[in-house]
């Protein structure tokens, strides 16, 4: 079955300190890979996505993914971390063809320090 | 380019009311999905739509619940005779067809709290 585990369910980081948050899917095929991002109360935010070619995708507020084939992974990163970080971390996967629904990771919720 | 809009934000209801939410696409989009978020758990895809037809339903229990997008206005999830464990965040997204396929914006959501 299509699945995907997020195995942290909560992480704390010291502000400006390196954040992984990690990513694992069961799939059939290699699918369309997303991790989104939501603020207390609020929708969710596209953060990046892998849909082929380089491995390494670049998002927006500095994170970054990585899609290893071998692994079936796609850690999320970011170098420094910072306070409005925050948040709840969700990955997603979706097959290759339009209009196929996404199958979400059940989170991981960053805190961070000061 | 406005996002996706969902109203009500909140919505309260007791218990065997009828809840309705409402979901606007993003112009240019003619797929919306429907996801249910339950408290502790992430999101589980319940239905998608394209204009005048629902395409896949499979997650969307099969009793009290239904979804359409008519060809005009805003896509409606209705659930009927609603029941405590109803109470979760919906949320809606839109695609657009045929380009950067996979792709799903997601709306604020909606709050259903059940009494």
């Amino acid at each position: 079955a299509q699945s995907v585990t997020q195995p942290d369910i909560h992480i704390t980081v010291s502000e400006g300190a390196s954040l992984e948050l990690r990513c694992n899917y069961s799939y059939g095929a290699t699918p369309y890979l997303f991790w989104y991002v939501q603020s207390p109360g609020q929708g969710l935010q596209l953060l990046l996505k892998y849909f082929s070619g380089d491995t390494l995708v670049q998002g927006i507020k500095g994170f970054e993914a990585e899609f290893k084939r071998s692994q079936s992974s796609f850690n999320l990163r970011k170098p420094s971390v910072h306070w409005s970080d925050a948040a709840e971390y969700f990955c997603a996967v979706a097959a290759r063809q339009a209009g196929t629904a996404l199958i979400f990771g059940k989170g991981t919720t960053l805190s961070v320090s000061s | 380019n406005a996002g996706v809009m969902q109203n009500p934000r909140h919505l309260v209801r007791r218990r065997g009311q009828e809840a309705r939410l409402r979901c606007s696409p993003m112009k240019g989009h003619s797929h919306v999905y429907w996801y249910r978020q339950l408290p502790e758990e992430g999101l589980k895809f319940m239905v998608y739509l394209q204009k005048e037809n629902i395409i896949d339903e499979s997650g969307m229990p099969k009793e009290r619940f239904s979804a359409e997008f008519p060809k005009e206005g805003p896509s409606i999830l209705r659930i009927q005779q609603v029941v405590r464990g109803d109470s979760a965040a919906y949320f809606c997204a839109s695609s657009r067809q045929g380009v950067q396929q996979g792709t799903q914006y997601f709306g604020p959501g909606t709050r259903l709290t059940v009494l």
